[in-house]
């Protein structure tokens, strides 16, 4: 398996609060993503980083701020969380960019009431 | 019209049966494509690639054609563990871009 954890892996919160989920890979690869994961949408690219300090917007980036201080974390902020955050959270890394096969780190279970 | 689309399921078969699982995608420009495997509550995990000779990793076989934009994962001899949902996704040129299917799920029965 990939080395690749998440943290934390479940949390609830309130709506208005600032949330941060973390995503640590042990692979050294360049190349990371974050997605949420919903009924009915399949996974949907939230951010993603080609680098440290080096990152872009993905499908759903509306809400949600990163940064990539080390290769090895990825951080996700939820700037204010509301309701519609609610959802699966997944961490992906690659060893080269773009069209290459992606893998996924075990998720982070948000609940924001 | 989606980009990558599936048959949501679920396909509910016997053990030992074979499953077959369709996809299209929309841009034809698309240059990879990849089966992921999703367990309940678990991470997508990549079961295999699809090249476009077709190929075969025991048993499952995957097979791509690309005048049609159609991607296919078939599975012989199915087994109880091979009950999850099967991601079809695809990849195109530039930084960010896999695009995954919604899924469909499987479920292999004694």
């Amino acid at each position: 398996d990939a080395g690749i954890t998440q943290s934390p892996r479940h949390k609830v919160t309130e709506t208005g609060t600032p949330v941060t989920l973390r995503c640590h890979q042990t692979e050294n690869h360049r190349y990371m993503y974050w997605y949420r994961q919903d009924p009915g949408h399949g996974l949907r690219l939230i951010h993603y980083s080609y680098g440290v300090k080096d990152t872009d917007k993905g499908e759903v980036s509306d809400g949600y701020s990163v940064s990539r201080s080390k290769t090895e974390d990825f951080l996700l902020t939820l700037e204010s969380a509301t309701s519609s955050q609610t959802s699966v959270y997944f961490c992906a890394i690659s060893p080269r960019q773009g069209r290459y096969e992606q893998y996924f780190g075990p998720g982070t279970r948000l609940t924001v009431t | 019209r989606k980009e990558v689309e599936q048959d949501p399921g679920p396909f509910n078969v016997p053990e030992g049966a074979t499953v077959a699982f369709n996809c299209t995608y929309s841009n034809s420009a698309s240059q990879s494509f990849f089966w992921y495997r999703q367990d309940c509550r678990k991470e997508p995990k990549l079961l295999m690639s699809v090249y476009s000779s077709g190929n075969e990793d025991g048993r499952f076989t995957a097979q791509l054609n690309r005048a049609s934009q159609y991607i296919s994962l078939l599975i012989r001899d199915s087994k109880l563990s091979d009950s999850a949902t099967y991601l079809c996704v695809v990849g195109n040129s530039g930084y960010s871009t896999l695009t995954f299917g919604k899924g469909t799920m499987l479920l292999v029965s004694p």
